[in-house]
């Protein structure tokens, strides 16, 4: 089953981008990277997601590499409201045998 | 739109007893899946219902079961409770397939399970 590492945590002031990597070495060519994040007592909420190319949405970017074995969330302008733990995951498609593998996740500490 | 929602939020059982969580998706989504969530462990994940069959089963023993609905709505249960049971169970619903079909899955904020 293809996995993904984060580092553990780390620290960012806030105002500040933020980059966090995440390591996919076994993807699959139709494994989508998703990215989540997990405020304190709430389940986890989605962030952006992607396949091949970078992508851009209102709360983040998401860098991919050529090979596609890593890729990196990216807050362009860390607030307090983004300290959370964050989880990169594959998923494959809808009609693919898949299993929905998640890593330990990053917990993201923002320094005001 | 409503969110998806998990019943009930909060819960404390004995060893040996059994437990059924509920889980309704938000309208439209027939894919529900199920996640253990403990401070040791992170976030593992249980099973995937979609359109009433299972289809993807994560690596947990036979006691953790579960089951959808016609409208969608899913149940997890749990029989036999161990101490190691105790965690925040999660459910989330999506939409598969079709044209603009994302993947995103859309969470509850969970049951929290004690078991004493």
């Amino acid at each position: 089953d293809a996995k993904t590492t984060q580092p553990n945590s780390m620290e960012s002031n806030e105002e500040e981008p933020v980059h966090l990597p995440c390591n996919h070495s076994t993807i699959s060519g139709t494994d989508y990277i998703h990215w989540y994040r997990q405020l304190p007592s709430q389940g986890p909420e989605y962030v952006i997601h992607g396949l091949t190319s970078n992508v851009n949405n209102r709360m983040a970017s998401l860098a991919i590499a050529e090979d596609r074995k890593s890729s990196t969330l990216i807050l362009h302008r860390a607030t307090l409201r983004d300290a959370a733990v964050y989880y990169c995951i594959l998923r494959g498609l809808w009609d693919s045998n898949y299993q929905l593998i998640w890593g330990a996740g990053t917990k993201l500490i923002i320094k005001p | 739109k409503a969110g998806v929602t998990q019943t009930p939020r909060y819960l404390i059982k004995t060893r040996g007893q059994q437990v059924t969580l509920s889980c309704s998706p938000i309208s439209g989504h027939r894919s529900v899946s199920w996640y253990q969530q403990t401070p040791g462990q992170g976030l593992q994940f249980l099973f995937e219902y979609f359109s009433e069959t299972q289809r993807n089963k994560g690596n947990f023993p036979g006691r953790f079961s579960g089951r959808q609905f016609s409208n969608s709505r899913s149940e997890m249960n749990v029989s036999t409770l161990e101490l190691g049971d105790s965690a925040l169970y999660l459910c989330a619903s999506t939409v598969l397939g079709g044209a603009g079909s994302t993947g995103e899955l859309f969470f509850g904020e969970g049951s929290r399970l004690t078991v004493l």
